[in-house]
């Protein structure tokens, strides 16, 4: 049973261009989650997605963030026009039930997003 | 003040010895991670917990659900332990991280 795959595990952009992050959850779960690590910072929730739905996406930033989870695919991670700023590590996990709360994540090995 | 504390930031012990790092939390929650975050960037879940105690190898984690409060214990700790420990406190739909511990294990 393959884990939480990620691809691809390094990307390099210019600024003003666009970022896809994919993101296959483990054989079975239909919840994943993308989390943000910014350099030397710790991590950040950025959305909650269920298949065809975003459930919590509190910690998204409100422009050129976009995410998805269709019913057939990876979840897609979208950064449009990218700046300097979003040069970070974004780890994707996902779960078989639903809700953070009371549920383990098994976490993908990352994209490492670098923007020129 | 973040919502959820780690303590202390950096650690560096001699192989064989024992290792706490303590996690203190203001905000309600429906459970408590531990991670570990190795060099090359990979995060494993090692506990959820909600009550109690729960010992998996050398490592045990435990929670004090009255004093918001968790503990990451290694017991003969070794260089392979060497790793960023991450708590995590997890709300109905949200997560919440400290900011890590990193800790160093010498031989």
């Amino acid at each position: 049973n393959a884990g939480v795959m990620q691809n691809p595990r390094h990307l390099v952009r210019r600024r003003g261009q666009e970022a896809r992050l994919r993101c296959s959850p483990m054989k079975g779960h239909s919840h994943v989650y993308w989390y943000r690590q910014l350099p030397e910072e710790g991590l950040k929730f950025m959305v909650y997605l269920q298949k065809e739905n975003i459930i919590d996406e509190s910690g998204m930033p409100k422009e050129r963030f976009s995410a998805e989870f269709p019913k057939e695919g990876p979840s897609i991670l979208r950064i449009q026009q990218v700046v300097r700023g979003d040069s970070a590590a974004y780890f994707c996990a996902s779960s078989p039930l639903g809700g953070q709360g009371g549920n383990e994540q098994f976490f993908g090995p990352g994209t490492r997003l670098t923007v020129l | 003040k973040n919502e959820v504390e780690q303590s202390p930031q950096n650690l560096t012990a001699q192989e064989g010895e024992f290792i706490t790092i303590n996690c203190s939390y203001s905000v309600g929650i429906s459970a408590l991670h531990w991670l570990q975050q190795h060099p090359g960037g990979g995060i494993v879940s090692l506990f959820m917990l909600s009550s109690g105690k729960k010992k998996h190898g050398r490592l045990i984690a435990t929670i004090n659900i009255q004093e918001k409060h968790s503990s990451l214990h290694i017991t003969a700790s070794h260089p392979r332990d060497s790793a960023v420990y991450i708590c995590a406190a997890s709300g109905n739909n949200d997560m919440r991280f400290g900011a890590g511990t990193r800790l160093t294990v010498k031989p």
